[in-house]
């Protein structure tokens, strides 16, 4: 049971807008910075999101995040093909005193 | 470029130990802490625990409190992982990670992940 709570999939089609939810507590998301990450398949994870909404250098601007209370989302706009692979949120935790990771959430472009 | 290259693949007997090396380059190793971050089969990431390699402070996940102890050669800009008394549910990819100016800043460097292995 992972501490960060995500849905396991979403689809869409391609050109289209899909959002990714991240629900927490004050004790992480409601307290400290939520990062997001993509998974590729076979690969290492890659920084998509920091600070709950900024991007890393070189990501596409089609990716954005945003963050309400110990709730947080990723947007991906202009679905592409390329964009399937696994998201997962993480945030530090204040109680847990460490990094704590949602399950992951698997994206298929229809 | 900045990256962090891991050592190769381990396969380990239940009970003994593995250490992992996690080579930096590009970048001034000791500016910015280093996570280790591991991934079962088909399951999500779990973080073990983090370093500063400048001061060699260390905090590590309640579930591996332990058995984890992480260090590092600065004279070498390597950082090791090393997962003492093994069992099978240990089988995972590990990876290491830079953590940016601050743990909100999220892990923007990651290693290619080393395969560990755990059976009799």
């Amino acid at each position: 049971q992972s501490v960060l709570t995500q849905p396991p999939s979403v689809s869409e089609a391609p050109r289209q807008r899909v959002t990714i939810s991240c629900s927490g507590s004050s004790s992480n998301i409601g307290n400290n910075a939520v990062n997001w990450y993509q998974q590729l398949p076979g690969k290492a994870p890659k920084l998509l999101i920091y600070y709950d909404d900024l991007l890393p250098s070189g990501v596409s601007d089609r990716f954005s995040g945003s963050k309400s209370g110990t709730s947080a989302s990723l947007a991906i706009s202009g679905l592409q093909s390329e964009d399937e692979a696994d998201y997962y949120c993480a945030a530090w935790d204040d109680s847990l005193n460490g990094q704590v990771f949602g399950g992951g959430t698997k994206l298929t472009v229809l | 470029q900045v990256q962090l290259v891991q050592s190769g693949a381990e396969v380990k007997k239940p009970g003994a130990s593995v250490k992992v090396s996690c080579k930096a380059s590009g970048y001034t190793f000791t500016s910015y802490d280093i996570n280790w971050v591991r991934q079962a089969t088909g399951q999500g990431l779990e973080w073990m625990g983090w370093m500063n390699p400048n001061s060699g402070n260390t905090g590590y996940a309640q579930k591996f409190q332990g058995r984890v102890t992480m260090t590092r050669n600065t004279s070498i800009s390597t950082a090791y992982m090393e997962l003492s008394s093994l069992r099978s549910e240990d089988t995972a990819v590990y990876y290491c990670a830079r953590v940016g100016a601050t743990v909100s800043s999220g892990m923007d460097v990651w290693g290619q992940g080393t395969t560990v292995t755990v059976s009799s």
